[in-house]
């Protein structure tokens, strides 16, 4: 089955500064990639994903990458601000399943 | 638009003891899935429903664990008997028509002891 990883584990990052977030993914037919963010004792909120057929997407202050020749997504977020910290998760499925596959998640922490 | 509901929010049982949570996906959400999180990890897939057929039950501990969605609307996850190992948070989540996105309930913190 799919298997995701995620790097770093835990990223500080002063508030105004980006944070980038990476993924990487074993399965080639995999072609749906979203990004979650959970706060504690909530459930994981989706916040942006991408589809195989797209490098790029962009909301606001977040952004996704894709790069499927190397088999790996990275989460983008710009002028964080302390409302930002939170655990992130990505994941990975294929079109048609929606049965998504989750990787281990980044504690991002935004020093006021 | 309402959220997914689930009930318990926590609950705390001994191990060998059974438990039961419900969730109540977002109205027209025709699936459904249940997750387990265990602190520090990412959410791993029990069980996926549409309707009320069970599409994926692959990773689920059927000697201890069952799941049912009757009338294809709210559904039921079991463990009986709880082990130890069971302690995690067990997330349900819904989408609608084709590769909606997932969205999730809050879930239910269950503590065997």
């Amino acid at each position: 089955g799919e298997n995701v990883e995620q790097h770093p584990s835990t990223l500080s990052v002063q508030e105004g500064d980006s944070a980038v977030i990476k993924c990487t993914y074993s399965d080639s037919a995999s072609n749906y990639f979203p990004w979650y963010k959970q706060e504690l004792g909530k459930g994981p909120q989706l916040i942006i994903d991408i589809r195989s057929n797209v490098g790029e997407k962009k909301d606001q202050r977040i952004a996704v990458t894709l790069n499927k020749t190397a088999k790996h997504f990275s989460l983008h977020i710009t002028e964080t601000q302390p409302e930002d910290s939170a655990v992130y998760f990505c994941a990975a499925s294929t079109y048609g399943n929606n049965r998504l596959a989750f990787g281990k998640g980044n504690q991002v922490v935004v020093i006021p | 638009e309402a959220g997914v509901a689930q009930s318990p929010r926590y609950k705390i049982i001994e191990k060998r003891q059974s438990v039961a949570f419900w969730c109540n996906p977002i109205s027209g959400h025709a699936t459904l899935y249940w997750y387990q999180q265990i602190l520090g990890q990412g959410p791993k897939l029990l069980i996926q429903f549409q309707n009320n057929g069970v599409v994926d039950d692959s990773q689920l501990p059927k000697d201890r664990f069952s799941a049912e969605r009757l009338k294809g609307v709210d559904s039921t996850l079991k463990i009986q008997p709880a082990k130890l190992e069971d302690s995690a948070v067990y997330l349900c989540a819904s989408s609608g028509q084709g590769d909606s996105p997932l969205h999730f309930g809050n879930g239910t913190r269950l503590t065997v002891t």
